[in-house]
């Protein structure tokens, strides 16, 4: 069976704090994507990064770092310095090589960066 | 870049009264849609898979008589709540792979309040 446990229900940060948010997966493919998803009060989803299977390769955008470990099954997403825009619930997902493309979703972590 | 316009944003019926939500992917063609449904606070379910020229495969748990999927062309999905209920008041969103799966686009997503 598939999983995605994002163990962080809300988190609350001052400004300028660095945050990370947690996400532990299961699945026993060996051919899978992970991927974060950022959901703004006004619902859409603001896809943030998708990684494979096969790439442990962290990566870095701007404020934001992934920490992929296959090891734990873990896909740890940082915000730095965090500002009030990135106030939002994050979403990690999973989607198997096979799936046909479909998401397995994690329960979310409310983010508030207050100012 | 690709988008996939979902209709309408929002919607307010009375119970009883059946809603069609339409997604359309604007520059791709799409052979394959998700459909997902968020309660308040809650994670993104996945409902059903909507196979254009073919019948939508449905989740364990997913009434396929009630929500009805249909997708007659490569660029359109529909999902009708049919006799709605307050219990079906939901966001509603609907997903669109671009080929190969490399990257998936979510539309804004509907709310719906049954009354």
């Amino acid at each position: 069976a598939q999983k995605v446990t994002q163990a962080q229900t809300e988190i609350s940060v001052v400004e300028k704090e660095d945050v990370t948010l947690d996400c532990v997966y299961e699945t026993r493919d060996t051919t899978y994507y992970l991927f974060w998803y950022k959901q703004p009060p006004s619902g859409e989803l603001v896809f943030l990064i998708r990684r494979n299977s096969f790439d442990e390769q962290n990566e870095i955008s701007g404020r934001y770092s992934w920490n992929f470990q296959k090891s734990t099954s873990s896909f740890n997403f940082t915000i730095t310095a965090s500002q009030v825009v990135d106030s939002a619930v994050y979403f990690c997902a999973l989607m198997l090589g096979g799936s046909g493309y479909a998401l397995n979703f994690g329960k979310g972590t409310s983010l508030l960066v207050t100012p | 870049g690709a988008v996939v316009s979902q209709h309408p944003s929002w919607v307010i019926c009375k119970s009883g009264t059946s809603v069609k939500i339409e997604c359309r992917s604007l520059d791709f063609q799409a052979t394959t849609m998700f459909w997902y449904r968020q309660f308040p606070k809650q994670s993104l379910m996945l409902m059903a898979t909507s196979n254009e020229g073919s019948k939508a495969t449905y989740e364990q748990g997913v009434e396929k008589d009630k929500f009805l999927i249909n997708h007659a062309s490569l660029t359109l999905s529909t999902l009708t709540v049919t006799s709605a209920h307050p219990e079906d008041s939901s966001f509603y969103i609907c997903s669109a792979p671009l080929v190969g799966g490399e990257k998936l686009f979510f539309g804004s997503g509907t709310q719906l309040s049954v009354l």
